[in-house]
């Protein structure tokens, strides 16, 4: 089945540590897009990617960090500089930047104390 | 992107047409109107898009009015699963980013 995959589902880490959040699509698709949402809020965009080897920073880019070394991996790493990490991380794919539809992967549950 | 105002929350009986509305007053012309739906702790979930004419798909229909100022998402017949929160988002086609504006949508409580 095509689709996106993000792993792990619920992740736990000590404040201070970099923590680095899997996102693979085999829909063969060109963008790649990072999400963050917190409770009761719509999503806010971290970082996009239209193509391998791109990628740009969104509205709340501080403090992540983003690679696209291969077109179906968008790993996202929350750093240690991001200030308020906990929150409900989701990875999305379209065609391309002129796709109406985005697809969205069923997310991770970040938790940093 | 134009902003979009939606209602809190709406309930809607099992068996029943969900009609789930949204303004968009600030709309410019070449503005799409996008549904997409978040199930509880899910990713959200594309439903349908429109730019002026009515829509239909396996899942929803769009209504937007002539003016374009505002539109309605029917579910025809709502069951349980229906139960998400819906989000009305206004973009224009392509664009530097192809971003989706999410703001907090309308929780859409199906009763049995």
């Amino acid at each position: 089945d095509g689709g996106i995959t993000q792993s792990p589902k619920y992740l736990f880490r000590k404040e201070g540590q970099n923590v680095t959040l899997s996102c693979e699509q085999n829909l063969n698709h060109d963008a790649m897009y990072w999400y963050r949402q917190d409770p009761g809020q719509g999503l806010r965009l971290i970082y996009y990617s239209q193509i391998v080897n791109d990628f740009q920073k969104g509205d709340i880019a501080e403090g992540y960090s983003v690679s696209r070394e291969k077109k179906e991996s968008f790993p996202l790493t929350v750093t240690s500089a991001q200030k308020n990490p906990t929150a409900f991380y989701l990875c999305a794919s379209s065609i391309g930047k002129e796709s109406y539809e985005q697809y969205f992967g069923p997310g991770t549950r970040l938790t940093v104390t | 992107d134009a902003k979009t105002t939606q209602p809190t929350s709406m309930d809607c009986a099992e068996g029943r047409a969900a009609n789930l509305p949204c303004n968009h007053s600030t709309i410019s012309g070449n503005e799409y109107v996008y549904w997409y739906r978040q199930i509880h702790s899910q990713g959200p979930q594309y439903i349908i898009h429109g730019l002026k004419n009515n829509e239909t798909n396996e899942m929803a229909s769009l209504i937007i009015t002539e003016d374009r100022k505002s539109s309605t998402l029917i579910l025809p017949h709502a069951t349980l699963r229906d139960t998400a929160v819906y989000y009305c988002i206004v973009r224009a086609y392509g664009g530097a980013t192809n971003k989706l504006i999410f703001g907090t949508g309308t929780l859409l409580a199906v009763q049995p």
